[in-house]
């Protein structure tokens, strides 16, 4: 199975800018996409095929990078951003996710 | 608006079994392949299979395979799990999630199954 690496946790300030990488076993493509779920909730769709982002989500999140490595990023963070952030790949059966990068306000 | 809503998830016995449900609303729900994906405590997340638009085609992760099995209605909108034998890794969050293409685009609110004795 394609094994996806993230960070485990990040703590920023809000108004910063912040990068949450992913880092995939072996290529995907572009077929790379990021979830945030706040406590207590489902996850949510934020960014799909690397970098398009979901409809109704907010232009300060952006998405980048293909094959094995790649980027979500906030920017600028605001309270609400709290939550953790997952990756998932669907190029290679079965699609996986990455372990989630917690994100915290300081 | 799209909603997806779960139901079934209760505390079943080692070996058991339980049938999850999903309610689909706000779209048509035969045109699109569902998916399972579930949440064990303080970890990530992990597919554990889906169904095509009528139903004919399913696919498992190795992990629950020939144990858990996936259905639809779509007279009904509604996605099916049912799961056997359960083991004590079973226990989770189980999430219905609708598939545009290569994603994940809606979630249910997920429902909650323990498997202990």
């Amino acid at each position: 199975d394609t094994v996806l690496t993230q960070s485990p946790a990040l703590a920023v300030s809000p108004g910063e800018r912040v990068t949450i990488s992913c880092r995939a076993s072996e290529s995907v493509s572009t077929l790379m996409h990021w979830y945030q779920q706040k406590p207590g909730q489902q996850p949510t769709l934020l960014i799909y095929l690397a970098s398009n982002l979901e409809s109704g989500v907010p232009a300060r999140f952006s998405g980048s990078g293909s094959g094995t490595d790649f980027t979500l990023t906030i920017d600028p963070v605001e309270a609400d951003d709290t939550a953790t952030y997952y990756c998932q790949q669907s190029w290679n059966d079965p699609w996986t996710f990455g372990g989630g990068t917690k994100l915290e306000l300081k | 608006e799209v909603q997806l809503v779960e139901s079934g998830g209760s505390l079943v016995q080692p070996g058991g079994s339980l049938k999850l449900s999903c309610v689909a609303s706000g779209f048509t729900f035969s045109n699109y392949w569902m998916d399972w994906v579930r949440q064990t405590p303080g970890k990530s997340l992990e597919w554990i299979g889906e169904i095509n638009t009528d139903g004919s085609k399913t696919n498992y992760a190795p992990s629950i395979k020939d144990r858990f099995t996936i259905s639809r209605d779509n007279a009904k909108s509604t996605l099916y799990l049912q799961m056997s034998n359960v083991k004590s890794d079973d226990t989770a969050i189980y999430y219905c999630t609708r598939i545009e293409t290569y994603y994940f685009d809606y979630w249910g609110q997920g429902v909650m199954v323990t498997v202990s004795s």
